[in-house]
């Protein structure tokens, strides 16, 4: 199975800081990657699929990147909204599905 | 609009069953892969299982292979998941979430259903 590691775990950060979270796959997954936002007592929220694309609705300070094994997810400016917690997940060589152990971001 | 609703959860006994359901609407459902993720109390997400929109493909977590099915009524826009042999560690919240069209990320999640297995 494709196992990813996701960093850092968590973050604290200030409003309008760029916030900068890594997943990195097991083996090569080329762009099947996506990004998943999630608040508490919510269900996940779609943000970025295949690496870099970004999922209609979501606003455009959030941005994804890589390619094979190594994947950036970005806020370019956070926002007080965007306290989450955010997943990484591939869906290259099913089954199985697998998920990043989540970042969880905060506001300093 | 989309929508999907989970019904089903509660408290069971180890070693008891359960069935899930998700009901759907706001889409033709039977062009949708569809999905069964769920998360235990504070930890992060896992897949459980998938089944294609004509149920010809299937898929499960070595977690749940042999204990959960999975299965769907298209005619009545629903998806199921039939958990036996259940532990405490299958205590989660299940999400049923779609995936985009046959690609395998998850556009539109319910809004979750929480089994609890404790004797």
């Amino acid at each position: 199975d494709i196992q990813m590691t996701q960093s850092p775990s968590s973050l604290s950060a200030s409003v309008g800081d760029r916030v900068t979270i890594t997943c990195q796959a097991s083996q090569d997954i080329s762009n099947y990657l996506n990004w998943y936002q999630q608040k508490p007592g919510k269900a996940p929220k779609l943000l970025i699929y295949d690496a870099s694309n970004l999922e209609t609705g979501v606003p455009s300070r959030f941005s994804g990147s890589g390619s094979g094994t190594d994947f950036t997810f970005t806020i370019s400016s956070l926002q007080p909204e965007d306290i989450a917690t955010y997943y990484c997940q591939q869906y290259d060589n099913l089954p199985p599905v697998t998920f990043g152990g989540g970042t969880k971001v905060e506001i300093k | 609009e989309v929508q999907l609703v989970e019904s089903g959860g509660g408290l069971v006994k180890p070693g008891g069953s359960l069935r899930l359901s998700c009901a759907a609407s706001g889409f033709t459902f039977s062009s949708y892969s569809m999905n069964w993720v769920r998360q235990a109390p504070g930890k992060g997400l896992e897949w459980v299982s998938s089944i294609s929109s004509s149920s010809s493909y299937i898929y499960y977590a070595d977690s749940v292979k042999g204990r959960f099915t999975i299965s769907r009524d298209n005619a009545k826009n629903s998806l199921y998941l039939q958990m036996n042999s259940l532990r405490a560690e299958d205590t989660a919240v299940y999400y049923c979430a779609r995936c985009y069209g046959d690609l395998y990320y998850f556009d539109y999640w319910g809004q979750g259903t929480l089994v609890t297995v404790s004797s």
